[in-house]
């Protein structure tokens, strides 16, 4: 079956520093993978999308890439602020319910002062 | 941004009752919406896709007779936990596709707590 892995452990870096977060799938070819940022008690917000066609993507302080080979994507946030701090989602799109959402457990990323 | 929302934000209620969840697109209209579910610490989880004016599609293992939704317009999609039980207590998320259409957007999530 497919599964999405995300580093269950929490993150934390020094303001101004780089994160960087990954998320490893198998049994899967997405036509693309996205990333969200989730609040605790509350929704998630989309941040950006790649393509299976698309190695990079950038987007302001945020930076995605997408290697289909290695099954994996990174997530950076540049020059981080504690107002990063949150969990970040990687998400797949399903195999079985059109554009619905296959989701990791996300990365808790703490960026302290 | 396109803006979702959920109603009530938080419930708290008996065993054996029904709990009904709105879920609304306020400035766009959405043919399809998602309802997930999410257990602390956990992914969140598909529950079904609700399309409007038609029945909705559930996933494997969800019951269609306890979670019940409809969705009537293209800017409302309801979801009725039906004799809820203690382990139905979780977060319940809805969300609608975007503008760039494998985007979603998310409301604000609904805390389901049953006693």
């Amino acid at each position: 079956s497919q599964k999405i892995e995300q580093n269950s452990e929490a993150l934390n870096i020094q303001e101004g520093k780089t994160a960087t977060l990954t998320c490893n799938y198998t049994n899967y070819s997405p036509a693309y993978l996205q990333w969200y940022r989730q609040d605790p008690g509350r929704g998630p917000v989309f941040l950006l999308l790649i393509r299976e066609n698309e190695k990079e993507k950038r987007k302001e302080r945020l930076k995605v890439t997408f290697d289909t080979t290695l099954k994996q994507s990174l997530f950076h946030i540049t020059a981080s602020q504690p107002a990063d701090s949150a969990t970040y989602l990687c998400a797949l799109d399903s195999l079985t319910a059109g554009y619905a959402l296959n989701f990791g457990k996300g990365t808790s990323l703490l960026v302290t002062p | 941004g396109a803006v979702v929302s959920q109603h009530p934000s938080r419930v708290i209620c008996k065993s054996g009752t029904s709990v009904k969840i709105e879920c609304r697109s306020l400035d766009f209209q959405a043919t399809t919406m998602f309802w997930y579910r999410q257990f602390p610490k956990q992914s969140l989880m598909l529950m079904a896709t609700s399309n409007e004016g038609s029945k909705a599609t559930y996933e494997q293992g969800v019951e269609k007779d306890k979670f019940l939704i409809n969705h009537a317009s293209l800017t409302l999609s309801t979801l009725t936990v039906t004799s809820a039980h203690p382990e139905d207590s979780s977060f319940y998320i809805c969300s609608a596709a975007g503008t760039i259409q494998e985007t979603q957007y998310f409301g604000p999530g609904t805390r389901l707590l049953v006693l």
